[in-house]
């Protein structure tokens, strides 16, 4: 019952450092996101892959980059980190977003990043 | 573009008290919602959602929710709180099936905290 599985769990980088997080889902699914969440502000959506092979940018991408390694994997990097990106990241995927489907997402536990 | 509106960020009730979470959308045409719990330090997990069937949804550990079309709101209630209802909720809109304009991503509200008292 694994469903969607983000690493690492936990981090500290150092302003300008970069990384990669990566999130992984068994369930088959063909979309698959990334959302910071802040205080007050809710969920935001960074990125997002409709399907395999697709990429687009969501509500925040700036100092982002993601890569749909394959169906199962999408990874989210930061490629010079700012104390502006400390924030909770969630991975999540969904069946698809069109045809019989609603859209529901299934998501990841998180992954908090604290950039100093 | 769709969204909605949670009013309150933090709601306090008495455990056995009913809960009211209120949420409103905005979009031009019927939408699916949802609401999501987040227990502390844990992802998001769906309670419930409205997909244009019956408009009074039930979900998971009593919660229900009501589709309100003439009022765009989705109020998420539960007649007798419990003390492990205390988490952070999210509303969260999309487009509906079919609907090909202003894609088909989820959009979330800000969240309300509930606090649950003894």
């Amino acid at each position: 019952n694994a469903g969607v599985t983000q690493t690492p769990k936990f981090q500290v980088l150092k302003t300008g450092q970069s990384m990669t997080l990566q999130c992984a889902q068994d369930m088959n699914h063909n979309s698959m996101y990334w959302y910071r969440q802040d205080p007050g502000m809710g969920l935001r959506l960074i990125y997002y892959s409709a399907s395999e092979g697709t990429t687009d940018k969501g509500e925040v991408p700036n100092g982002y980059n993601v890569s749909r390694l394959n169906k199962r994997e999408f990874s989210l990097r930061l490629e010079s980190a700012a104390p502006s990106q400390t924030s909770v990241y969630f991975c999540a995927s969904s069946e698809g977003t069109g045809g019989r489907t609603t859209g529901e997402l299934f998501f990841g536990e998180g992954s908090r990043l604290t950039v100093l | 573009a769709q969204s909605v509106t949670q009013l309150g960020s933090h709601v306090s009730v008495s455990e056995g008290a009913l809960v009211l979470l209120r949420c409103n959308y905005s979009s031009s045409v019927p939408p699916y919602l949802f609401w999501y719990v987040q227990y502390p330090n844990q992802g998001l997990q769906l309670l419930l959602k409205y997909t244009s069937a019956a408009t009074l949804v039930k979900g998971i550990n009593g919660f229900e929710a009501e589709f309100k079309k003439s009022e765009t709101s989705f109020h998420l209630t539960k007649p007798s709180a419990h003390m492990s209802d205390a988490a952070e909720y999210f509303c969260a809109v999309r487009p509906p099936r079919g609907f090909t304009g202003g894609g088909n991503k989820l959009t979330f509200g800000t969240g309300t905290q509930l606090k649950v008292e003894l």
